[in-house]
């Protein structure tokens, strides 16, 4: 089973500052058809998870472009470049590889 | 667009059994991989069940908290795929969310998953 840790659990970020997030997978998560299936979601209280990053650093449509996903091996990061107060969650790493593993989430709170 | 609707959920005592449904709209049902996940309230998520579309053979996976007590199966017909839970756990309470792989209509790359609302299950004396 591929294992997923992530790292911080909690984010207390000043508006305007940026944040990152680390999710590690125990095994590559490459496909062959090239991608690393790798996703990130922000979940807000009572909402489903929504989709931010797929396939370890494409955009999902309609998030900001202050979000980025960047990969090196089974290292992933997510980057919030300058955080605003909409952007307070629990953000999560999954991998789609082999069933779904999910990192153990992030909170994101603004100082 | 792609869409997920869930249906059932509700209080039930340990020991007893419940059925979830989750019904898709907006993709080709019958070639899509099925996910349920389910998140304890206040806690993270965890992945319960996957089944197969039936042109890759239909089979049903699930992680060891539940396997033997939790049974995924599909109705293309109806566009429906249903979590059966029997032999339920104090520790099964949880929002139950069913998923599926998105993909790119130009690429056809997958683009995450796509969720439904998710539906509450209480299981308590």
């Amino acid at each position: 089973d591929i294992v997923m840790t992530q790292s911080p659990l909690f984010l207390s970020v000043t508006p305007g500052e940026p944040a990152s997030i680390s999710c590690r997978s125990s095994q590559s998560l490459g496909h062959s058809n090239g991608h690393n299936y790798l996703d990130w979601y922000v979940q807000k209280p009572g909402q489903s998870p929504q989709l931010l990053i797929y396939l370890g650093s494409n955009r999902a449509s309609g998030v900001p472009d202050r979000f980025s996903g960047s990969e090196s091996g089974t290292d992933f990061t997510l980057k919030i470049s300058r955080v605003e107060a909409e952007d307070v969650g629990v953000y999560y790493c999954m991998q789609a590889l082999q069933a779904r593993t999910f990192g153990q989430g992030t909170k994101v709170e603004i100082k | 667009e792609e869409q997920l609707v869930q249906s059932g959920g509700g209080l039930v005592k340990p020991g007893g059994s419940l059925r979830l449904s989750c019904t898709g709209s907006g993709f080709t049902f019958r070639d899509a991989w099925l996910n349920w996940v389910r998140q304890v309230p206040g806690r993270g998520l965890e992945w319960v069940s996957r089944i197969k579309s039936k042109a890759d053979g239909g089979a049903a996976d699930y992680p060891a908290p539940v396997k033997g007590r939790f049974t995924v199966t599909r109705d293309d017909s109806e566009s429906t795929v249903y979590l059966q839970m029997d032999s339920l756990r104090t520790e099964d309470t949880a929002v139950y969310y069913c998923t599926t792989t998105c993909y790119d209509t130009i690429t056809h790359l997958r683009r995450g998953d796509c969720w439904g609302q998710g539906t509450l299950v209480t299981v308590s004396s």
